[in-house]
């Protein structure tokens, strides 16, 4: 069974920086793209960065590009998240969602980030 | 990259159909047959149910179907049960490795 858990969440002070993780089980994390998506509390889904299986593409929303970076290590069957320059409207619940064909076919159940002082 | 367009809300009686729209442009939804749709309930994470704008991904239900015109694409829910009121979410690839969701829907079963 496909598994993916995040964690790393919690209150951050505006300005500071989180590593978020998601650990991987039920399949071989060096086959896929995978992704982050977060969600704001009450709002909608916004796609914020993938990395394609051997780190060599690495893509970002406007809106984090500069700010946060993606990474993985596959033989950890892991996936990372570095979040810096934090702002409240960073707050969110972050999941890590692994890619299908254009798509993302599983997810993780997503750890809340609150930036907050 | 703007966020694909749909409407808040929609809703429907137990049995009846209800149909959501995702609007977006010709550099997404209206380039590739690549539109995907998600239901998420509260507290949960969202479950892939539509796929290349058509396809139902294993032990999703017939009930839901999808369909593409143009610019937007639509999620249909026929029969609808309880267990349907959920939000729903459109994505399209929007080049270059990119995914971009819709603002999401919710539906109400009456």
């Amino acid at each position: 069974e496909v598994q993916l858990v995040e964690s790393g969440g919690g209150l951050i002070q505006p300005g500071g920086s989180l590593r978020l993780s998601c650990a991987a089980s039920g399949f071989s994390l060096s086959h896929y793209w995978m992704n982050w998506v977060r969600q704001a509390p009450g709002k909608g889904l916004e796609w914020i960065s993938n990395i394609n299986s051997d780190s060599g593409a690495r893509n970002y929303a406007d809106s984090v590009r500069g700010r946060f970076t993606i990474s993985r290590d596959n033989a950890k069957n892991s996936l990372y998240l570095q979040m810096n320059s934090l702002t409240d409207e960073d707050t969110a619940f972050y999941y890590c969602a692994r890619s299908g064909h254009y798509t993302l076919d599983s997810w993780g159940q997503g750890t809340l980030v609150t930036v907050s002082s | 990259q703007s966020a694909l367009t749909q409407p808040p809300s929609a809703s429907g009686s137990p049995g009846q159909s209800v149909t959501i729209s995702c609007t977006g442009t010709s550099s997404d939804v209206g380039a590739y047959n690549f539109v995907s749709w998600y239901q998420q309930h509260p507290g949960k994470a969202p479950k892939l149910m539509i796929i290349e704008v058509t396809k139902r991904p294993s032990g999703v239900p017939d009930r839901f179907s999808g369909s593409k015109s143009g610019n937007t694409a639509s999620l249909t829910v026929s029969g609808l049960q309880a267990e349907d009121e959920a939000d729903y979410y459109c994505s399209s690839y929007a080049g270059s490795d990119r995914l971009v969701f819709g603002g999401g829907t919710k539906v109400t079963v009456l």
